[in-house]
Formats: structure tokens, sequence, C-alpha cells
């Protein structure tokens, strides 16, 4: 079975520049989170969909950020316009209903922004 | 403070050893995460835990929900075992640790 597709794998970008990531969640997953990881800053939630329905977006850093989750099968984090703070790798993760199932991580996304 | 602290932050063993790293947590949760992440960079669930312990090959996890306390126990530890464990877990909210980075030496 295919797992968590995540496309790019590797963004360079200048800043100012709109960045798009995209997530694909195995197939019959209803719960799909974005996270992003620093080194300074580890792991963190910026949101997850339920039913792909956004249900907690309190880690969204600033209005710079979206995210949608036009249908089960697809996912866009959008940064817009993207700074140099926004340099990290952002994950995407998918499981069965809620925070309460396994989570199943695509690669990643690794993000510069010069 | 942090609301999961995991410890140490950094362990190196033996191949062979038996490994434990802790976790910590200070708000209600209905599930524990344990997540490996490899040099790679790739990241995989191992556990998620609401009571008791599960086992998995060499991995067994563990949680005392009243002592808000998870282990993570790795017997017969291989070179390949060298990645950092992250305890997480969720509630009303999601909360992660910072990380146990562990190596294994042949």
């Amino acid at each position: 079975d295919a797992g968590v597709i995540q496309s790019p794998r590797h963004e360079v970008t200048e800043m100012g520049q709109e960045v798009t990531l995209r997530c694909k969640p195995i197939s019959g997953h209803n719960s799909l989170f974005w996270y992003r990881q620093t080194m300074m800053r580890g792991l963190e939630l910026l949101i997850y969909f339920n039913n792909n329905v956004p249900i907690d977006d309190s880690g969204m850093p600033e209005d710079r950020f979206s995210a949608k989750m036009p249908n089960a099968s697809f996912s866009t984090l959008k940064i817009q316009p993207s700074e140099p703070r926004d340099s990290a790798v952002y994950f995407c993760a998918s499981s069965l209903q809620g925070g309460n199932q396994p989570q199943h991580f695509g690669d990643g996304t690794r993000l510069s922004i010069l | 403070k942090n609301e999961v602290e995991q410890s140490p932050q950094n362990l190196t063993a033996q191949e062979g050893e038996f490994i434990t790293i802790n976790c910590s947590y200070s708000v209600g949760i209905s599930a524990l995460h344990w997540l490996q992440q490899h040099p790679g960079g790739g990241i995989v669930s191992l556990f998620m835990l609401s009571s008791g312990k599960k086992k998995h090959g060499r991995l067994i996890a563990t949680i005392n929900i009243q002592e808000k306390h998870s282990s993570l126990h790795i017997t017969a530890s291989h070179p390949r075992d060298s990645a950092v464990y992250i305890c997480a877990v969720t509630g009303n909210q999601f909360y992660f640790g910072t990380g146990t980075s562990l190596t294994v030496i042949p």
C-alpha cells in the first residue's frame, strides 16, 4: 500500500515567494496532520483535519500560513509570503479518525527560504 | 515548563544493551505516542498507548496513567536502533517531547 505522499521533497526559494506543500494521505484515513520540525523548536503540530474539516489550527504560526483539504485525498499547506524563519522540515501524517490512532508520516518536505 | 519531558536527551549504548527512555507529562491525555526518527529524517510511529503495555519485537512501551509516565524499552539493542525517539501526547491538544537521541555502538 502507498504511504502518505508529500511533494515536493525539497524546496528552495527566495523570501517573499509563495510556497505550496502538498500531501496525499493514506486512502481510508479520516484524519490528516501537518507538522513542522526545526532544530530550535522540535516537532510542532500546525493543524489537523478530521473528515476534511480543520479541527485545530492553533499551531499555525500566523496569517501567512494557510491549509486546505478540498477532498479526502489531498491537502495543501501554503505560506505566503515566505520568510527565512519558515525554513524547516514539514511533515504530513494521516490516521484513522482522530488523534488517538497511530499516525503514518510522509517523508517530509525540506523547505529552505533564502 | 514543557508539558512533555523526556530523559535522557542523549544516550550511547553498546550493542546488546537493554535501553530505557523515559517520558513524563503534566497534562491530561487520551493517548501517548512513541515515534522514531532515523538520521535520514523519516518518522515512524512505534506505539500508541492509552494504558498498560505494548510489545513489538524488541521494543516494549509501558504507560502509568496515575503517575503520568511512560517508558520505551529496547532489548538487545542494535546499531540500526540508532535514531531519535520522540514522545508525544494527545488530549485537548498535541504536545511533543524534545526527543532522545540514541546511538548504539557495535
